[in-house]
């Protein structure tokens, strides 16, 4: 079964600082995809990053970057430099193509930046 | 903006009743899915269309449905409406019929109030 988890529910952050926000992925398949979405109070869901299983490096986007530990099952999303408009909820997504391409969503994580 | 234009923004209506959601997808984007995001269950796939015809089926209820139509625009249909069909539904779309690689651009969502 697919599954994605993150277990920090609410975190918080100095602004200007740096901050990890954990996921975990479950698949058996070696072929798959993870995401991670912004959710500001507004409720958009907005696309910040991508990486694929056969990706070499992490991804990086401006100041998101992913730590990719394939072997841990791992997929943590790096704000660098954090702002207070990062506060949102931020979602770990994975998708794998041997089980119709869904998306399994977590269930998110809470992030609070102060200033 | 992601591209993905959702009406009504905000819905509010009685138990027993009818609604219609409605999606455009981005330019060029051939599939679109159905989510709905309550506090209690988070981001629940619903539905999945690729190029007028149903791919992929989740967690909906048979008093739900949907189409998409030729011009790929997508309507979600909610009948017999319960309290607990309160939620934020959201429409995405993506290129093609789900690879891996391939990120979803979600709409801002029909926030739905039944009373």
């Amino acid at each position: 079964a697919q599954k994605i988890t993150q277990t920090q529910p609410g975190m918080f952050v100095q602004e200007k600082e740096a901050v990890t926000l954990d996921c975990t992925y479950d698949t058996s398949d070696p072929s798959y995809g993870l995401f991670w979405y912004k959710q500001p109070s507004s409720g958009e869901m907005i696309f910040l990053i991508y990486q694929g299983s056969y990706d070499q490096q992490n991804a990086t986007e401006g100041r998101y970057s992913l730590n990719f530990q394939k072997a841990r099952k791992s997929a943590n999303l790096v704000i660098s430099a954090s702002q207070l408009g990062d506060s949102a909820m931020y979602f770990c997504a994975m998708r794998v193509s041997n089980t119709g391409n869904q998306f399994y969503f977590g269930t998110g994580t809470s992030l609070t930046v102060i200033p | 903006d992601s591209g993905v234009t959702q009406t009504p923004k905000h819905l509010i209506t009685a138990t027993g009743q009818r609604v219609t959601l409605r999606c455009s997808p981005r330019s060029g984007d051939l599939s679109v899915y159905w989510y709905q995001q309550s506090l209690d269950q988070g981001l629940q796939f619903l539905i999945q269309y690729y190029n007028g015809e149903e791919r992929a089926k989740g967690n909906i209820l048979e008093r739900f449905s949907a189409q998409q139509f030729p011009d790929l625009h997508s309507e979600l249909n909610l009948s017999s409406l319960e309290l607990g069909d309160s939620a934020l539904y959201f429409c995405a779309s993506s290129v093609g019929t789900g690879n891996n690689w391939e990120k979803l651009f979600f709409g801002s969502g029909t926030q739905l109030s039944v009373l």
